[in-house]
């Protein structure tokens, strides 16, 4: 079975700080992981996919593949960057599995 | 259109109505999902269609929930005998392939009183 879990609700930081937003998952096999945001007002898009290696408005994402893990990271948060965050796994064609998503506010 | 269309935007309905909530993808996307999300949890898969064939429909909650592609292209989650438990959000996505970039609609916000 697929599984994602995003452990933390509500994220706070202030702008300049680092953040780290925390993703588990758990699938048997070679997963595909993505991570997804919503701007406030806005529909749900792609920030960013593992296999792209991409730096995405200065996020980052490295699946570590012993820890079943795949935290999006920022080394200096800005305000624009408050959102919903939604990790997402893709184990086969056409099926995502989503957390229930972190909400990270920066404050200025 | 510029992106993934779905209407309406809000729908009430009364207990035991039944609803349609449509879906116009992005032209020649291959793949469409449906989602649906409830108050303060993450998107859950429902339906997956490529072009007019749904290959899955594992997520479908009962059998009161019907989804259909007829051409390909357009997509039409029907609910039927609604209930309070299916007031939620439903989703809909589109992708050029099962694997590629998911664009997803502004959502159908479903209201059961």
């Amino acid at each position: 079975a697929q599984r994602v879990t995003q452990p933390e609700k509500l994220l706070s930081v202030f702008k300049g700080a680092p953040v780290e937003l925390k993703c588990n998952y758990s699938y048997s096999g070679s997963p595909e992981l993505f991570w997804y945001v919503q701007y406030s007002r806005q529909r749900l898009q792609l920030l960013l996919r593992h296999i792209s290696r991409e730096s995405i408005k200065g996020f980052t994402a490295d699946l570590n593949k012993g820890e079943t893990s795949f935290h999006l990271k920022k080394p200096f948060a800005q305000e624009e960057d408050s959102a919903m965050y939604y990790c997402a796994l893709s184990g086969s064609a056409g099926k995502s599995t989503f957390g229930d998503g972190t909400t990270l506010t920066v404050k200025p | 259109g510029a992106g993934v269309s779905q209407s309406p935007r809000y729908k009430v309905a009364k207990r035991g109505q039944d609803v349609a909530l449509r879906c116009d993808p992005i032209s020649g996307h291959v793949s469409l999902f449906w989602y649906q999300q409830a108050l303060g949890q993450g998107p859950e898969f429902l339906t997956y269609f490529q072009n007019e064939a749904q290959l899955d429909k594992s997520g479908l909650p009962s059998d009161r929930f019907f989804a259909e592609r007829p051409e390909g292209s357009v997509s039409t989650l029907k609910i039927q005998r609604t209930q309070q438990e299916d007031s939620a959000v439903y989703l809909c996505a589109s992708s050029f392939t099962g694997v590629s970039e998911a664009f997803f609609g502004q959502g159908t916000r479903l209201t059961v009183v």
